[in-house]
């Protein structure tokens, strides 16, 4: 199986812009959907981007999805960043036998 | 609007069992893969089971043989049986739905603790 590897954390000014990596250990990063889940303190996970780069309803325009497969790592791309971001981000795909597979998760701090 | 409430968390011993039950609404359920995640307390996303439109299961080698998943569309309900529960098991439960898009609940907290 494969491993998705996040920075255990980020920070940036509000106004900016930040990105989070995701990094597949094995296999290609194109070959299974990736989606992105925010999590704000006490609250349940929500979801910000699926298949790789589609944004649910409700989900601003600031928040964007890509895959890289030079890198083999996908991201996700806040941008005019706002306290209201300060959440753990967490990446997703799934593996060939329809298994779940997650990230560690990413600790965004807007300061 | 999506609704998915999860029900049946508590406290049980070492060894025991629970069920936990997720009651949804606002979309066509039997058209979605169904998951169960869990989330110990500081700690990050950890995938228990899934089970697809046509009843197919999947489970990660941490809980296979000890937890079932299971789906009612009749009654837009999922379900998770937990057996010989450890107190690793502790966790926050959250049911999502995935189809494209995914939905979450609110999540139930299980404590396995004498």
């Amino acid at each position: 199986n494969f491993m998705l590897t996040q920075p255990h954390s980020v920070s940036e000014s509000p106004g900016k812009t930040v990105t989070i990596s995701c990094t597949r250990s094995s296999g290609s990063i194109a070959s299974n959907y990736v989606q992105w889940y925010q999590q704000r303190p006490g609250s349940a996970p929500t979801t910000v981007i699926y298949e790789d780069n589609q944004r649910p309803s409700g989900v601003p325009d600031r928040f964007s999805g890509s895959i890289d497969s030079s890198s083999n790592s996908a991201s996700l791309t806040i941008s005019g960043l706002k306290t209201e971001d300060e959440a753990d981000y967490y990446c997703q795909s799934y593996d060939s036998s329809n298994r779940v597979v997650f990230g560690g998760g990413t600790k965004l701090t807007v300061l | 609007e999506v609704q998915l409430v999860e029900s049946g968390g508590g406290l049980v011993q070492p060894g025991g069992s629970l069920r936990l039950s997720c009651a949804a609404s606002g979309f066509t359920f039997s058209s979605y893969d169904m998951h169960w995640v869990r989330q110990a307390t500081g700690k990050g996303l950890e995938w228990v089971s899934a089970i697809g439109t046509a009843g197919d299961t999947y489970y990660p080698g941490s809980v296979k043989g000890r937890f079932t998943i299971s789906r009612e569309n009749a009654k837009n309900s999922l379900y998770l049986q937990m057996n010989s529960l450890r107190a690793g098991d502790t966790a926050v439960y959250y049911c999502a739905a995935a189809a494209g898009v995914i939905y979450w609940g609110q999540g139930t907290l299980v404590t396995v603790s004498s």
